[in-house]
């Protein structure tokens, strides 16, 4: 069974501040996905990584995938109020219909 | 922007009813999926659905579930005989070509079986 990890569960920080979330696995996946969740909705893609070793970049928000598929961090730049929600990773598997594998989420804080 | 549309938004049954949770998937997509969330817990994987046949399933989806994709838009789960741990929100997605390419989930039906 693949298991994603993500950590810390819980981060409170005040807005300006910077910050990182991580994604572990002793598993490798093919990708990896990361979502924001508000409270009764539905996850909200973020970004796709692919390659070992690639950052993506969305907005102050930057994305890396581990060298060896098995990890992933998401690092927030001078983080805001607006930032405030719940991240999941969500790792996919080999093949193209195979269900994605989630972790339990980083639930984030912004304070004003 | 094209989404996934789900109905009903919630849904309360009794124990031992047979519910049917509907998801529109984005038009040109090709692969759609079922997921489920219980309170407080991780988003699970129950079933993936390509070319009009289940490709994967997972241990949850057991002989109580079914898929179907009665006409070319609606993408439906049947439960059919609701048990009360099968209260959860329930997330139908879809990818234009599988989970090595962008997954876009509904907003979800909130299940309540009482």
């Amino acid at each position: 069974t693949q298991l994603l990890e993500q950590s810390p569960q819980f981060l409170s920080i005040q807005e300006g501040e910077n910050l990182t979330v991580y994604c572990n696995s002793s598993s490798v996946f093919s990708s990896l996905q990361w979502y924001r969740q508000e409270p009764g909705e539905g996850p909200v893609l973020l970004v796709t990584v692919v390659t070992g070793g690639e950052v993506k970049k969305l907005k102050r928000l930057t994305f890396q995938f581990g060298d060896a598929r098995k990890d992933s961090s998401l690092h927030i730049t001078a983080a805001q109020p607006g930032d405030t929600g719940l991240y999941l990773c969500a790792g996919g598997g080999r093949g193209g219909a195979d269900g994605l594998t989630f972790g339990k989420g980083t639930h984030l804080i912004i304070q004003p | 922007e094209p989404e996934v549309t789900q109905t009903p938004s919630h849904q309360v049954t009794q124990m031992g009813q047979e519910v049917i949770l509907r998801c529109v998937p984005i038009s040109n997509h090709l692969y759609f999926y079922w997921y489920r969330q219980i309170l407080g817990q991780k988003v699970e994987f129950l079933v993936s659905f390509y070319n009009n046949e289940i490709s994967e399933k997972s241990e949850i989806f057991d002989d109580q579930f079914s898929v179907e994709r009665p006409d070319g838009s609606n993408f439906t789960l049947k439960i059919r005989s609701t048990k009360l741990e099968d209260s959860a929100m329930y997330f139908c997605a879809s990818s234009r070509q599988g989970v090595h390419t962008e997954a876009f989930f509904g907003q979800g039906t909130r299940l309540t079986v009482v």
